[in-house]
């Protein structure tokens, strides 16, 4: 079975300050990873993802995570807060494998705050 | 439109009546998948469908709820004789391989706007 684990339900950063939001995971499997981010009403938007190539994986917006298979976490980070990041965030596993493998199990969700 | 489409955004229903959600997926997606989240929560697996086919049911919470999507396009989440704790939102995602795809943007799934149900 998968899981993942997100740090924090809420993380509060000044604008123009690191984001730093916390995913350690839990795969039997080689797994693949997500970041997803949701606005208020609306749906999940994918950030980024990873697919066994290049730990460190580039996102839209800035932002960024890298895979450390030793530690099992795939944190999400961005250099420098924008108020628009304001949203919840969620990490999500899903197996590498074909089909109904592919369902993804998420964290709980970080909220990000940005203030001024 | 481009992207997964979802009717009604809203749903308010009394305890114990029956409500369909629908979910109309970009065209051409094989792979379409329903989550649902409750307030405060991650999305959690439902059910996911490869073209006409359910082949996953696995994360359907009781014999109250029964998805289908008899032409491998639109699919429809049924909810029968609705309870309280079946409030939530409803996502579906849609995404174009079975699996291993040729490029990023055929691995991703692609999620709607949702449903909001609400049940009093």
């Amino acid at each position: 079975a998968q899981s993942v684990t997100q740090l924090g339900s809420h993380v509060s950063v000044s604008e123009g300050a690191l984001v730093l939001l916390r995913c350690n995971y839990s795969s039997s499997v080689p797994p693949y990873l997500f970041w997803y981010v949701q606005y208020p009403n609306q749906g999940l938007q994918l950030l980024l993802k990873y697919t066994s190539a290049a730990t460190l994986v580039k996102g839209i917006n800035g932002f960024e995570a890298e895979f450390k298979k030793s530690e099992t976490s795939f944190h999400l980070t961005k250099p420098s807060a924008h108020m628009s990041d304001a949203a919840e965030y969620f990490c999500a596993v899903s197996d590498q494998g074909t089909g109904t493998a592919s369902k993804l199990t998420f964290g709980t969700g970080t909220r990000l705050q940005v203030t001024l | 439109g481009a992207g997964v489409s979802q009717s009604p955004r809203y749903k308010v229903a009394k305890r114990g009546q029956d409500v369909a959600l629908r979910c109309d997926p970009i065209s051409g997606h094989v792979s379409l998948f329903w989550y649902q989240q409750a307030l405060g929560q991650g999305p959690e697996f439902l059910t996911y469908f490869q073209n006409e086919a359910q082949l996953d049911k696995s994360g359907l919470p009781s014999d109250r709820f029964f998805a289908e999507r008899p032409e491998g396009s639109v699919s429809t989440l049924k909810i029968q004789r609705t309870q309280q704790e079946d409030s939530a939102v409803y996502l579906c995602a849609s995404k174009l391989t079975l699996g291993r795809g040729q490029s990023i943007a055929q691995e991703t799934q692609y999620f709607g706007p949702g449903t909001r149900l609400l049940v009093l």
